[in-house]
């Protein structure tokens, strides 16, 4: 079964500084790749996704990801941390399209001023 | 908003009892994910549905069943209610074809078991 690894289940930056949440993927096909964003009392918002079509993927509120296959990465990054920015991150795994998606444990991402 | 509606938003209710949660997808979905956040598990999927059929399953716990009804909304039903069934219910929906990957959620219903 598909799975991803979340290491980390909290980072600490400081404001304006890079963020960077990692994700591994456990697939023996190729993924559709997943970052979901989770603020306080709310639902889950997508970030961005990976589908096989660019290997960077740039997402919403200055998010990217770079899908790296021989690494079976999936990392998320930002250049600067905003203090909007904390909330508790998902990456998540469907092995096929319009299926349900796997995921990690989440990061909790604290921003201090 | 993602355009997923789920109610009820918060629910009480004691050991032993049966509740159903709502769910209706945005307009155009297909498919009905419905999860389980807690702090110990995670995220963990349930079951989905794809235009009304069930199309898979996950931990989902033998006292647990969902439904999709023909006009697309689903329910799950959890009955004979344990203390660790206290959680936050998430249900998500997506076109659910083959060139669409994304699930919206909702904003979950947050259950209390005492």
């Amino acid at each position: 079964a598909q799975s991803v690894t979340q290491l980390g289940s909290h980072v600490s930056v400081s404001e304006g500084a890079l963020v960077l949440l990692r994700c591994n993927y456990s697939s023996s096909v190729p993924p559709y790749l997943f970052w979901y964003v989770q603020y306080p009392n709310q639902g889950l918002q997508l970030l961005l996704k990976y589908t096989s079509a660019a290997t960077l993927v740039k997402g919403i509120n200055g998010f990217e990801a770079e899908f790296k296959k021989s690494e079976t990465s999936f990392h998320l990054t930002k250049p600067s941390a905003h203090m909007s920015d904390a909330a508790e991150y998902f990456c998540a795994v469907s092995e096929r399209s319009g299926y349900a998606l796997n995921f990690g444990k989440g990061t909790s991402l604290l921003v201090t001023p | 908003d993602s355009g997923v509606t789920q109610t009820p938003k918060h629910l009480i209710t004691a050991t032993g009892q049966r509740v159903t949660l709502r769910c209706s997808p945005r307009s155009g979905d297909l498919s009905v994910y419905w999860y389980q956040q807690s702090l110990d598990q995670g995220l963990q999927f349930l079951i989905q549905y794809y235009n009304g059929e069930e199309r898979a399953k996950g931990n989902i716990l033998e006292r647990f069943s969902a439904q999709q009804f023909p006009d697309l909304h689903s329910e799950l039903n959890l009955s004979s209610l344990e203390l660790g069934d206290s959680a936050l219910y998430f249900c998500a929906s997506s076109v659910g074809g083959v060139s669409n990957t994304e699930a919206f959620f909702g904003q979950g219903t947050r259950l209390t078991v005492v």
